[in-house]
């Protein structure tokens, strides 16, 4: 599975947009983009995923460059709830050697 | 629904002494995982059931490590004996492992000391 590149932490303002970049410049063809988030004392929430397409459901908007390059995961709306450590993880479907890797996230923190 | 549930929360012991977690994953999920997430880090996978096999074990360390899946339903992970190094957060996550989608549902861990 393709790594990822995620800045170590940044911060935005309650009620605003918290947008979270991703890079994945070796991404394959095959390889899904998936979105976990960690809130403190707690195991890890999926939130979305993606092939090629833009994404959205209730929680959030995936927005994948054309070249599949980079993502940027969307909170539109940040609250003081979605103070969390956000994973980008790659992944090739779910063939026996698949797996969701994890590495250090970015910390998301909200202020009033 | 109930989620996936662990226990115990936190577990303290001495080194050489064993210790056991326990999962019970979400009902109906074939695929269930142990994680071991240490301080500052992302969860890494040590072991991978789908329903009573271990498909991929090979991060886990075999020396003091070992689970079970009985019936394919609950697991229980062990170490024997722990060490300092074992100190962590195990979590444990199930799934419905199909097709190319599978979202994975995380318990909310056993946070272990070693002392």
């Amino acid at each position: 599975d393709a790594k990822t590149t995620q800045p170590p932490s940044m911060d935005c303002a309650e009620g605003r947009a918290a947008n979270l970049p991703c890079n994945h410049s070796t991404i394959s063809g095959n390889e899904y983009v998936y979105w976990y988030r960690q809130i403190h004392s707690q195991g890890p929430q999926y939130i979305i995923h993606g092939l090629k397409n833009n994404e959205t459901n209730e929680m959030a908007s995936l927005i994948i460059t054309e070249d599949r390059k980079s993502s940027t995961l969307i909170l539109p709306h940040a609250t003081l709830r979605d103070t969390a450590v956000y994973y980008c993880i790659v992944r090739a479907g779910t063939g026996a050697n698949s797996k969701l890797t994890f590495g250090k996230g970015i910390t998301l923190s909200v202020r009033p | 629904e109930a989620g996936v549930v662990q226990s115990p929360r936190y577990k303290i012991i001495e080194k050489k002494q064993p210790v056991a977690f326990w999962c019970n994953p979400i009902s109906g999920h074939n695929t269930l995982y142990w994680y071991r997430q240490n301080l500052g880090q992302g969860p890494e996978l040590l072991i991978r059931y789908e329903n009573e096999e271990a498909v991929d074990d090979s991060q886990l360390p075999k020396d003091r490590f070992s689970a079970e899946r009985l019936k394919g339903v609950d697991s229980t992970l062990k170490i024997q004996p722990a060490e300092l190094g074992d100190s962590a957060v195990y979590l444990c996550a199930s799934s419905l492992r199909l097709g190319y989608d599978e979202k994975l549902f995380f318990g909310s861990g056993t946070q272990l000391s070693v002392l």
